[in-house]
């Protein structure tokens, strides 16, 4: 099984800084296939990335991903309001259990 | 447009068995590259895969709980069902249902959750 650790913990930054999410993987994962998730208090998860770097339908392109084999990031460029959230990464590329990293918080400082 | 909804109990005894459904509409569960899984996420903690069929009635569970899960589908309801046995407070969490899309790459294929359902709280206790 790939576990995935997610650094920072808890990142506290101010709307239009730039952020950066980091994502390691025990072992390299196959093709890439790393995917990002935003979760707002409440709500369901919310795709914003899959194959490492592939926007999802309707995410700003303030958003981008990079990385592979065992290093992935998620970087938002400008932050708005609305991106303060918890932020998953998920791997899908080794055989089931497809595992989730434990989650980056992003809050406003 | 896909859209998944999660329906079951919110309460359950230690020892009984969930059921959980899952709704979906906007795409069929019979064309090829699809799939309909589960994941969970107690509260305040990350999330946890459990579960997955394939457009082709395959299935994959999560070799922790594998024992006791059990996936099914309706395809003239489209209806995807989880079956958990011997609940224990520790398996209180937010259940999700998602639309799982895959990526065909040399003879195999990669899946992601691209949508997902709001969720459906249950909590274990007597």
């Amino acid at each position: 099984e790939i576990v995935l650790t997610q650094s920072p913990g808890t990142l506290s930054l101010s709307p239009g800084e730039r952020a950066t999410l980091s994502c390691r993987a025990s072992q390299s994962v196959p093709g890439s296939y790393l995917a990002w998730y935003q979760q707002k208090p409440g709500q369901a998860p919310r795709l914003l990335m899959s194959g490492a770097s592939s926007r999802a339908t309707g995410i700003p392109d303030r958003f981008s991903g990079s990385g592979s084999g065992t290093d992935f990031t998620l970087t938002i460029s400008r932050l708005e309001p609305e991106d303060f959230a918890v932020y998953y990464c998920h791997q899908y590329g080794a055989s089931p259990p497809h595992t989730f990293g434990q989650g980056t918080k992003l809050e406003i400082k | 447009q896909i859209t998944l909804k999660e329906s079951g109990p919110t309460l359950v005894k230690p020892t009984q068995t969930l059921t959980l459904t899952c709704t979906f509409s906007g795409f069929s569960l019979t064309t090829s590259g699809v799939g309909v899984g589960w994941i969970r996420q107690p509260p305040g903690k990350a999330l946890e895969w459990l579960a997955v069929i394939y457009w082709n009635d395959d299935k994959r569970y999560s070799p922790s709980l594998k024992s006791r899960l059990t996936i099914t589908q309706d395809t003239s309801k489209n209806q995807v069902v989880l079956t958990m046995t011997n609940m224990d407070p520790v398996d209180t969490a937010t259940y999700y249902c998602a639309h799982f899309r895959g990526v065909y790459d040399w003879y195999y294929y990669y899946w992601y959750m691209d949508v997902w359902g709001k969720g459906t709280t249950v909590t274990v206790s007597s």
